[in-house]
C-alpha cells in the first residue's frame, strides 16, 4: 500500500514536447512537494503546495507548472521539455505545511526518471 | 536555514556502529537538524529529528552536542542495507513552505 505513488516511473520524450509526471499520497497530508534530482545527485526543492499557499523556488522555470486537482494529487507538468531537464523528479508529502504542529517529516515517492532527447 | 557540511563519503564494517557526523556552526536557536537518508534508485527517507536533546527511534540515535553546532547520527549496528547517501539538514521552525534543503550529503558505504 504505497504512501507516495508517482507515474509514469520512467519517461523518454523528445525536447520541444510538454509532459506531465502524476503524483497521489494517500496519507492525508495536506502538503505536498516536488524535487528534482539532477545527474550530480543533488536534490533540490522546485514546489511546495498546499490547499493554501504554493511556493515556488524562484530558480524554476516557468516552464514548470504544478497542478492539483485536490488534496492528494500533486501532478507536475513540463512545457517545451530541454535537454537540461533530464533528471529525476521525486514527489513529497507532509501533514502541517507552514503552520504550527508539522514535523518536518517528508514522505517521499520512489521518483520519475525523465529523459529529454 | 543554517548550511550543514558533512564528510563526502564514509565506510564502515558491518554489524558495527556508523557515525555520521554534521556540522551546522550558524545554526540558530529555533532550527532543527533533521537526517534522511537515500537509498540507491529509492526516494529519500526521513530517519530522525531533534532540536537539542539527544533522540532515539528504532532507525537511530541523534546526538547533538550542547552548543548545538555539530550532531552526530548513530546506526548501531550497520547492516549492508544501510548502504546509502545521508543528509544533515537543519530546518527552521518557521521554514516557509515546510522546504527541506539537501546538501551533499555523506555516502555511507557498509562493508561486510
Amino acid at each position: 500500500d504505497t504512501a507516495v505513488s508517482q507515474t509514469p516511473k520512467y519517461l523518454v520524450t523528445q525536447m520541444g514536447n510538454d509532459k506531465s509526471i502524476k503524483c497521489e499520497q494517500n496519507l492525508g497530508h495536506d502538503t505536498m512537494y516536488w524535487y528534482k534530482q539532477d545527474s550530480k545527485k543533488f536534490l533540490k526543492i522546485m514546489f511546495s503546495y498546499n490547499n493554501k499557499e504554493l511556493i515556488i523556488n524562484e530558480t524554476v522555470p516557468n516552464r514548470f507548472s504544478p497542478k492539483s486537482p485536490d488534496k492528494a494529487h500533486l501532478n507536475l507538468h513540463i512545457n517545451s521539455l530541454e535537454l537540461g531537464d533530464s533528471a529525476v523528479y521525486f514527489c513529497a508529502s507532509s501533514q502541517g505545511g507552514t503552520s504550527g504542529g508539522n514535523t518536518g517529516e517528508l514522505f517521499f515517492g520512489e521518483g520519475s526518471r525523465l529523459t529529454v532527447l | 536555514d543554517a548550511k550543514t557540511t558533512q564528510p563526502t563519503s564514509m565506510d564502515c564494517a558491518e554489524g558495527r556502529a556508523a557515525n555520521l557526523p554534521c556540522n551546522h556552526s550558524t545554526i540558530s536557536g529555533n532550527e532543527y537538524v533533521y537526517w534522511y537518508r537515500q537509498i540507491h534508485s529509492q526516494g529519500p527517507q526521513y530517519i530522525i529529528h531533534g532540536l537539542k536533546n539527544n533522540e532515539t527511534n528504532e532507525m537511530a540515535s541523534l546526538i547533538i552536542t550542547e552548543d548545538r553546532k555539530s550532531s552526530t547520527l548513530i546506526l548501531p549496528h550497520a547492516t549492508l542495507r544501510d548502504t546509502a547517501v545521508y543528509y544533515c539538514i537543519v530546518r527552521s521552525r518557521n521554514n516557509a513552505g515546510n522546504m527541506l534543503t539537501f546538501g551533499g550529503g555523506t555516502r555511507l558505504m557498509v562493508k561486510p
